[in-house]
């Protein structure tokens, strides 16, 4: 089990915007940046927020991170179809001295 | 093109070693850290550990001491995971990724390899 919590699901039509939350404590996303990773299965996970909220080049703006306390998120705006993939949040845990990963969660498109 | 390239699928029984590769192209191999991330069957990314790509040294996750070992040739700019003494619980896709950010609090995964797929059975 992962010291960051995820949604193991999270769906929406395309077109609505869906929030992902990843939840920690104050070792971990209340101490430290989070980032968070969109990925395909057979594929290269892909950056898609780093220090919390920033994009990364090549990332559309309507992808956004936000924190607050010891909870991050992530909200996809105008879901596509090709949104379709599993997230993930990474922030440095001071407790574990290591990386940690949520556990993911998979996005539906319906 | 700025990219890291992992070598291909393996097969290996329990108890034999192996080492996949990360090949980085397109920027200074040394200037950046590489991570290395595992995804078991059915599960998500765990962390196992970092090299600094400038002194050579390793630094290892918890869960991933003891028979896994992370090196560096910079002469042809490529990290390595070597796996000893595999077991069936070691099966999975191993990424290594590209670093950016020295401090523990403000860094980022940039780039990633497209993983190995390592499959551990008799």
């Amino acid at each position: 089990q992962s010291v960051l919590t995820q949604p193991p699901s999270a769906s929406g039509t395309p077109g609505q915007r869906v929030t992902i939350s990843c939840s920690g404590s104050s070792s971990n996303v209340g101490a430290n940046t989070v980032n968070w990773f969109q990925h395909l299965p057979g594929t290269a996970p892909k950056l898609l927020i780093y220090y919390d909220n920033q994009r990364p080049s090549g990332v559309p703006d309507r992808f956004s991170g936000s924190k607050s306390g010891t909870s991050a998120s992530l909200a996809i705006s105008g879901l596509q179809s090709e949104d379709e993939a599993d997230y993930y949040c990474a922030t440095w845990d001071a407790s574990l001295n290591g990386r940690v990963f949520g556990g993911g969660t998979k996005l539906t498109v319906l | 093109q700025v990219q890291l390239v992992q070598s291909g699928s393996e097969l290996e029984k329990p108890g034999a070693s192996l080492k996949v590769s990360c090949k980085a192209s397109g920027y200074t191999f040394t200037t950046y850290a590489i991570d290395w991330v595992r995804q078991a069957p059915g599960q998500g990314l765990e962390w196992m550990g970092w090299i600094n790509t400038g002194s050579g040294n390793p630094t290892y996750a918890q869960g991933f001491t003891g028979r896994f070992v992370f090196s560096l040739d910079t002469s042809v700019s490529t990290a390595y995971l070597q796996i000893n003494n595999l077991k069936a619980d070691d099966t999975g896709v191993y990424y290594c990724a590209r670093r950016i950010g020295v401090s523990s609090r403000d860094w980022r995964f940039d780039l990633w390899g497209r993983g190995t797929l390592v499959t551990v059975s008799s």
